[in-house]
């Protein structure tokens, strides 16, 4: 069974458009992450929340909504879609987040800007 | 400054040799490494942590840590094209935050 699913795998949209990706893990960890890796493979963490609760926010434009229902879901909502968003979204999860161990990815939401 | 350094590469190594990635870190306070492999296409995959200095090993990966110097290395023995990745080296950052390198590709001949 997958640990850390996303939905969905590919994300083709216009500019202006509105749009979501989904993550779910089932390994009972508590804390959930997005990551953005651009086209010259830098990973970078967006936002991350333990038990439901917002505890990184990086410097990413207000056009991104994180939002975790329950500590086994977080979503990530886009508004007004622009080329530069074009990237491969990455949801990870980790049990022991202080100390970083197994951080599992899920595999990843390629969204294309046209 | 980049937080996390790496020599993006390309590593090319004859199968059956070994590999040596490098990493280099600005924050002294750093005390939790690890070492991701991706594929490419896939999701980074966490194949080696390392806390203390000296070396860590694994099967056929090796991590070594040198905190006076600020490096992190990953060696690979017996190196096989299976092993052809980018392998991404990470710190814990303060809180609840990984810093990635950019990472190094490793092709590995047959």
């Amino acid at each position: 069974d997958t640990a850390v699913s996303q939905t969905p795998k590919y994300l083709v949209t216009q500019m202006g458009n509105d749009k979501s990706i989904k993550c779910e893990q089932n390994l009972g960890h508590d804390t959930m992450y997005w990551y953005k890796q651009d086209s010259k493979k830098f990973l970078k963490i967006m936002f991350s929340y333990n038990n439901k609760e917002l505890i990184i926010n990086e410097t990413v434009p207000n056009r991104f909504s994180p939002k975790s229902p329950d500590k086994a879901h977080l979503n990530l909502h886009i508004n007004s879609l622009e080329l530069g968003d074009s990237a491969v979204y990455f949801c990870a999860s980790s049990q022991d987040s202080q100390t970083g161990r197994d951080k599992f990815f899920g595999p990843g939401t390629r969204l294309t800007v046209l | 400054q980049k937080e996390v350094e790496q020599n993006s590469g390309p590593l090319s190594v004859p199968e059956g040799a070994i590999a040596s990635l490098n990493c280099t870190y600005s924050d002294r306070g750093s005390q939790s490494f690890f070492w991701y492999r991706q594929y490419s296409g896939k999701s980074p995959e966490l194949i080696m942590s390392i806390y203390s200095n000296g070396d860590k090993e694994d099967g056929r990966f090796t991590a070594q840590l040198n905190k006076a110097s600020q490096y992190v290395s990953l060696l690979i023995r017996d190196s096989q094209p299976s092993d052809s990745a980018t392998y991404l080296c990470a710190r814990r950052a303060g809180g609840f935050k990984t810093i990635f390198g950019a990472g190094t590709r490793l092709f590995v001949k047959a």
